[in-house]
Order: structure tokens, then sequence, then C-alpha cells
């Protein structure tokens, strides 16, 4: 079956180190990607999303994402997180045009440290 | 230009009751789609609608189904709650049509349902 993996679940760090969240997934066809932020108490929102072009894809508050479809990857980068950016963050995939739902990964909980 | 809502925010229920939760869409959209986020975990689709009929099923049973409505709204209805029912309902809204599926989706912030 097609799924999302985020290999890490929970991750802490000081504020102004840098940030890579892992994120792969298991399907050989064309596929849309989407890094979302849920921070506490409120819904998820869209970081950036990838559709097709340039693999570097840039987000909103300072985040960045690259697709390298060899090793069915999209990983979340941030070069110097802030406090504020405390949150869960899910990648999500939607596999082809066919079947439009988002199936997500199982989040990473970002503890920034003051 | 109001954003995907949910109602209500929480709800307990007991065993065995059912229950409906309610979505209207964001402003220009007309596709929605329910998730349930267990905690801990990442949302899990249930279903898609547009134009007023199911068009996508996720992994659910029966005892979830849903409805919409002409003005784009949407219901989602669990029959029968299990224990296991306990968790986040979220709607996403999008517009449907875009070529090649690039489009994104709007989350709403949720119903908490509790099954005791």
């Amino acid at each position: 079956a097609q799924s999302v993996s985020q290999h890490n679940h929970h991750v802490i760090l000081s504020e102004a180190a840098s940030l890579e969240l892992g994120c792969n997934y298991s399907y050989g066809g064309t596929v849309n990607l989407f890094w979302y932020v849920q921070y506490p108490g409120q819904h998820l929102q869209l970081l950036l999303k990838y559709f097709s072009g340039d693999p570097l894809v840039k987000g909103i508050k300072g985040f960045e994402a690259e697709f390298i479809k060899s090793k069915f990857s999209f990983n979340l980068r941030k070069p110097s997180v802030q406090w504020s950016d405390t949150a869960e963050y899910f990648c999500a995939v939607r596999m082809d045009t066919g079947r439009r739902a988002l199936t997500f990964g199982s989040g990473t909980r970002l503890q920034v440290q003051p | 230009d109001a954003g995907v809502t949910q109602s209500p925010t929480h709800l307990i229920k007991t065993r065995g009751q059912q229950v409906t939760l309610r979505c209207s869409p964001k402003s220009g959209h007309d596709t929605v789609s329910w998730y349930q986020q267990a905690l801990g975990q990442g949302p899990q689709f249930i279903f898609q609608y547009y134009e007023e009929e199911e068009r996508q099923r996720g992994n659910f049973p029966d005892r979830f189904s849903g409805h919409q409505f002409p003005n784009y709204s949407s219901e989602l209805n669990v029959n029968a709650l299990l224990l296991g029912d306990s968790a986040l309902y979220l709607c996403a809204s999008s517009r449907r049509g875009l070529a090649g599926g690039r489009y994104e989706q709007y989350f709403g912030p949720g119903t908490r349902l509790t099954v005791t």
C-alpha cells in the first residue's frame, strides 16, 4: 500500500539551529507533495507545496523543501529555527491525479527551546 | 473571507450512539474531504464529496457516511459509535477541476469527538 514515512517523531532544537525533517513516500508515479504545520491549538496550515518544475520549493516563514525523485523524498528545511516554530509538522502526498485524497505521514513534533 | 468552518468544536457521545458533524467550505470551493486524526497520528482520509456525491473513499467502514448539500457544505455521520472512533475529525475544502490535480486543500479547525 502507498505510504508516507516521517522518520523523526520528536525533534528538539535550540533557537537558531538548522532544521531538516525527513519525508519519504512509496509510490512510483506522479505525485503532488505538501508540508502542513499544526501550531498548538490551531488548525492545519499549508507551509509549502510541490507540483512540478524546480524541485526546490520555498514556503512561508522561511521554510523550504527539496523534492528528490530518485529518493522518493521531500525533506523540509529551515536554516534557523525560532521558538515560534514549535509545532507538529506533517508531510502529505497526493499519489496521482485520479485519487484526490492526501496521504499523510504520522507527523514530527518540533520543540524549539529559547 | 471565511475559511473552512466546522461545528461543533467538541462532542462527547456514548458508545453505540450516532453523531453528525458539519463543515462549511471556504468561499469558492466546491469539494469537501473528511479526515480522521487520532491522537499522535497524521490525518487519515475518510471520503470526499463533489457535486453532492461521494467520489472517493478511504479505508473506513460503512458506519461512516456523509452528505453534501447544494451550497457545498457537508455532513459526516458516524453510526454505532465505538471507543476507537474518538479522534479529531477534520474537514478540508478545495476547488475541483484544476488541471493535473494541482490544487491544495484548506483545513478547518476540526471537531474533537470523544466516545465514552
